[in-house]
């Protein structure tokens, strides 16, 4: 089975706080994602990556930045953390050739 | 624009009532469609894949089905277990984009 396995389940940071969300695959998929799940809005993309130092801008990348230095894990980062930031963070991996996205089991980020 | 819609938003069922809960969408281009279980406070976990119109899939008590236009989640004799948020995802042809509904929350009653 694929496992996507995400950092921290619950954060609570303060504003202006520099946040780092970390997600590892370990399945060799070369596509990582980032999502943020709010009630009423559904999932949406942040940033995505398919390969190793590659990344591509998603719906809502503002405020936010990532890193995919090794193939298997893909960060993300807050650089100055802002109440509207707080939210369900989802990391997914998939596989090219196959496409389902496979859900790492999401970070609660609280900004204070 | 690409739209996915699904409906409706919640649905309580008594244990044993079957229903169908729904996924439209509107894209560009459909390489597949995804159907996906979420728990409260977890990530979502992998249901079903769909990449034509006339194909099904099926799990224990869940059927997927898919025409041009919508898929539909078939939940026959549903248990309370069976109660959390079911999503739907379509991947866009050329892209490694997919776009999600918002979800139907899904309540079983014993």
């Amino acid at each position: 089975d694929v496992k996507v396995t995400q950092s921290s389940r619950y954060l609570v940071k303060r504003t202006g706080e520099k946040v780092f969300l970390e997600c590892v695959q370990d399945m060799d998929h070369e596509n990582m994602f980032w999502y943020r799940q709010d009630p009423g809005l559904g999932l949406r993309l942040i940033y995505f990556s398919y390969d190793v130092k590659m990344k591509e801008k998603g719906d809502i990348p503002e405020g936010y930045s990532v890193s995919r230095e090794k193939k298997e894990r893909f960060s993300l980062i807050l650089e100055s953390a802002s109440t509207n930031q707080t939210s369900m963070y989802l990391c997914a991996s998939i596989s090219t050739g196959v496409y389902e996205a496979f859900f790492g089991q999401g970070t609660r980020l609280t900004v204070v | 624009e690409d739209q996915v819609t699904q409906s409706p938003e919640a649905l309580r069922l008594q244990e044993g009532e079957s229903s169908s809960l729904n996924c439209s969408y509107t894209v560009s281009g459909l390489r597949g469609l995804f159907w996906y279980r979420q728990d409260p406070g977890k990530g979502p976990e992998f249901l079903f894949t769909l990449y034509s119109a006339g194909e099904e899939k099926e799990k224990e008590r869940l059927k997927a089905t898919l025409t041009k236009k919508e898929s539909f989640l078939h939940i026959t004799a549903p248990k309370p277990e069976d109660s959390a948020t079911y999503l739907c995802a379509v991947h866009l042809s050329g892209t490694y984009k997919y776009i999600f509904g918002t979800g139907t929350r899904l309540k079983v009653l014993a």
